[in-house]
């Protein structure tokens, strides 16, 4: 069965520093996608950032990155220059292959609070 | 171009009454998948569909639920005889291309919370 595990159910971060949020999933499949969402107070899911797992290089959009380790099956999110609008409830997503339909297997989430 | 539309935003049902939510996805897009949400959890699966087809229910309770996605009008999902337990925030997403195609990412709306009395 296809997992996500988030184990960090609460962080905390100074405004302007850089936090990493963890995940880590199992799968048997070779090439897939990882999603990071972010949701807010306003419970809108945003999507954050993606990687793809056939590409070497780990994805970047502008203050927000990955650390993607295949062989440890670890995708972590890493922001940098924390500000306050980053605090939010983070998720990682990975889609569940096979069959018809690519449905996202939501881990169990990290609520981020950056502190001013 | 607008995004996934969601309504209504908020629901409030009393036990055993029929809760009615509604998805349109965005422009261009036939490909469905709704989420629910419990209190302090992660969003899980409930159904994909394309027009007029249910593609994939396996994350929809067998009794009391049910959805749609016909050939006009928006996606919708139908909760019949609601129960406290129901009471989430029930997300629908929607994507461009088929499932066979992996990165087509689904894009979420703003969810309806749903409350039970």
């Amino acid at each position: 069965a296809q997992t996500v595990t988030q184990s960090q159910p609460e962080m905390s971060v100074q405004e302007a520093e850089t936090v990493t949020l963890s995940c880590t999933y199992d799968t048997s499949e070779n090439n897939y996608y990882l999603f990071w969402y972010k949701q807010p107070p306003s419970r809108q899911m945003i999507l954050v950032i993606r990687q793809e797992a056939y590409k070497q290089q780990n994805a970047t959009e502008n203050r927000f990155s990955v650390n993607f380790q295949k062989a440890a099956k670890s995708f972590s999110l890493k922001i940098s220059d924390s500000q306050l609008g980053d605090t939010a409830m983070y998720f990682c997503a990975f889609p569940s292959y096979g069959g018809a339909t690519n449905k996202l297997i939501f881990g169990t989430g990290t609520l981020l609070a950056v502190q001013p | 171009n607008a995004g996934v539309m969601q309504n209504p935003r908020h629901l409030v049902r009393r036990r055993g009454q029929e809760a009615r939510l509604r998805c349109s996805p965005m422009k261009g897009h036939s490909h469905v998948y709704w989420y629910r949400q419990l209190p302090e959890e992660g969003l899980k699966f409930m159904v994909y569909l394309q027009k007029e087809n249910i593609i994939d229910e396996s994350g929809m309770p067998k009794e009391r639920f049910s959805a749609e996605f016909p050939k006009e009008g928006p996606s919708i999902l139908r909760i019949q005889q609601v129960v406290r337990g129901d009471s989430a925030a029930y997300f629908c997403a929607s994507s461009l291309g088929p499932p066979t195609i992996p990165s087509y990412e689904q894009y979420f709306g703003p969810g309806t919370r749903l409350t039970v009395t």
